[in-house]
């Protein structure tokens, strides 16, 4: 079975604390990516990363940073966390293969909440 | 530009019937592909099917059914003998073949209520 799964279910931070969100998978799936979800706004995409050390900005890149060192593991960073960037964050990962089919398997989510 | 659209926020069903979620999208590259995902309360998504541009069959997977409908630009999600274990969101997304990268784009969201 895949599995991907993230560090934390629930996190607080203070407002411009630096906050890590790890993501591990443990499929060897090259494609790995980072997610908000806020209600009413469906999922957005933050970064993904295609390999190791590759990286590519979504669509609301501002305010993130990414880090992808090893295959199986894709951090997202907030350099100093706001109140809105309060939100789900989930990861996902994906095979690379060509072709229109390759589903994204997602993680549990972390609920961050910056006070 | 959103290229996704789910307008209904909120849909209710009785246990035991059939319910459609509407997903419509707009996109300029002939290769695409379309993916419905359920979201429980418990947050995790769940991937429940696919459907391919150039597929001549709707997708189904046991009580899910995808109505693609190519010239109208839809697939929309059919669920059938509703059971209380669907209440969830669902989340129609789609990945642009010739972007690359994998990428989907998501819509915003149907809650399914369903009802005993």
């Amino acid at each position: 079975d895949v599995k991907v799964t993230q560090s934390s279910r629930y996190l607080v931070k203070r407002t411009g604390e630096k906050v890590f969100l790890e993501c591990v998978q443990d499929m060897d799936h090259e494609n790995m990516f980072w997610y908000r979800q806020d209600p009413g706004l469906g999922l957005r995409l933050i970064y993904f990363s295609y390999d190791v050390k590759m990286k590519e900005k979504g669509d609301i890149p501002e305010g993130y940073s990414v880090s992808r060192e090893k295959k199986e593991r894709f951090s997202l960073i907030l350099e100093s966390a706001s109140t809105n960037q309060t939100s789900m964050y989930l990861c996902a990962s994906s095979l690379s293969t060509s072709g229109g089919y390759n589903e994204q398997f997602f993680g549990p989510g972390t609920r961050l909440t910056v006070l | 530009a959103q290229k996704i659209t789910q307008t209904q926020p909120g849909m209710f069903v009785q246990e035991k019937e059939a319910v459609t979620l509407d997903c419509t999208y707009d996109t300029s590259d002939p290769s695409y592909g379309l993916f419905w995902y359920k979201q429980p309360s418990s947050g995790e998504m769940i991937f429940l099917i696919y459907q391919g541009s150039y597929d001549q069959q709707n997708a189904t997977e046991g009580r899910y059914s995808l109505n693609f409908q190519k010239a109208r630009k839809s697939a929309n999600l059919v669920i059938s003998a509703s059971q209380l274990g669907d209440s969830a969101m669902y989340f129609c997304a789609m990945r642009e073949v010739n972007t690359g990268f994998q990428k989907l784009v998501f819509g915003t969201g149907t809650r399914l209520l369903v009802s005993p």
